[in-house]
């Protein structure tokens, strides 16, 4: 079993639609758990990150860990042509620039006009 | 300047050679950290930099090997090419060692293929 989990899509959604994009894991250690955006040709960009269980919101972004079911889902609401792009999550023991994160494969996401 | 700039940003080379890839940290950190993003896949982390001493390694072959310059600027070396390691190299940035609240800065990447 790999240490992280992502459906590698593609996901297609219509624009406006609420997007659910998830991982899961299977390190009890980690404790910080991160959304990265990555575009064609680009480096990721660290979108959010979340310590611990819980919540986080930042604008049409929410970030959700629940570390009982070791599942961490990131929602884009009202999505926009412009979120398409590949969504990588990513996972650390220590903090957001840990030495060794590990990232899940990407889910490719398009948002149809 | 800001931001991180890797160079060169496509590079073909033959089976056995040796590479050179190189990254400018963006101002303020002293960190960096490379990975290697092979197709569909998520970036593996290859090795990381904290003033001009590694600071962790993942699990890739003695091949590949790094430095990094008192200006906190890194170069990634990779003897012996083999296919595999094609790939996408991301050099990412950041400030301090672990913790804290920012991420990695990452670069654009470097697309090497092995022919």
């Amino acid at each position: 079993q790999k240490e992280v989990e992502q459906d590698p899509g593609p996901l297609s959604v219509p624009e406006g639609a609420i997007v659910s994009l998830n991982c899961t894991y299977s390190n009890s250690a980690f404790q910080y758990f991160m959304w990265y955006r990555q575009y064609s040709r680009k480096g990721p960009e660290l979108l959010m990150y979340t310590y611990s269980s819980g919540n986080k919101e930042d604008g049409r972004f929410t970030a959700q860990v629940d570390k009982s079911s070791k599942y961490i889902s990131l929602f884009i609401r009202d999505s926009q042509p412009s979120d398409s792009a590949t969504y990588l999550c990513a996972m650390s023991e220590s903090g957001p620039r840990d030495d060794k994160i590990i990232f899940g494969k990407g889910t490719r996401l398009h948002i149809l006009p | 300047e800001t931001g991180v700039t890797q160079s060169p940003t496509h590079l073909i080379k033959t089976r056995g050679q040796q590479v050179t890839l190189r990254c400018s940290s963006q101002s303020g950190h002293n960190t960096v950290s490379w990975y290697q993003q092979a197709l569909g896949q998520g970036p593996q982390f290859i090795f990381q930099y904290y003033r001009e001493e590694e600071n962790g390694r993942g699990n890739f072959p003695p091949r590949f090997s790094g430095l990094q310059f008192p200006n906190y600027s890194s170069e990634l070396n990779v003897n012996a090419l083999e296919l595999d390691d094609s790939a996408l190299y991301l050099c990412a940035s950041s400030s301090g060692k672990t913790g804290g609240k920012d991420g990695y800065t990452f670069g654009s990447g470097t697309r090497l293929t092995v022919v």
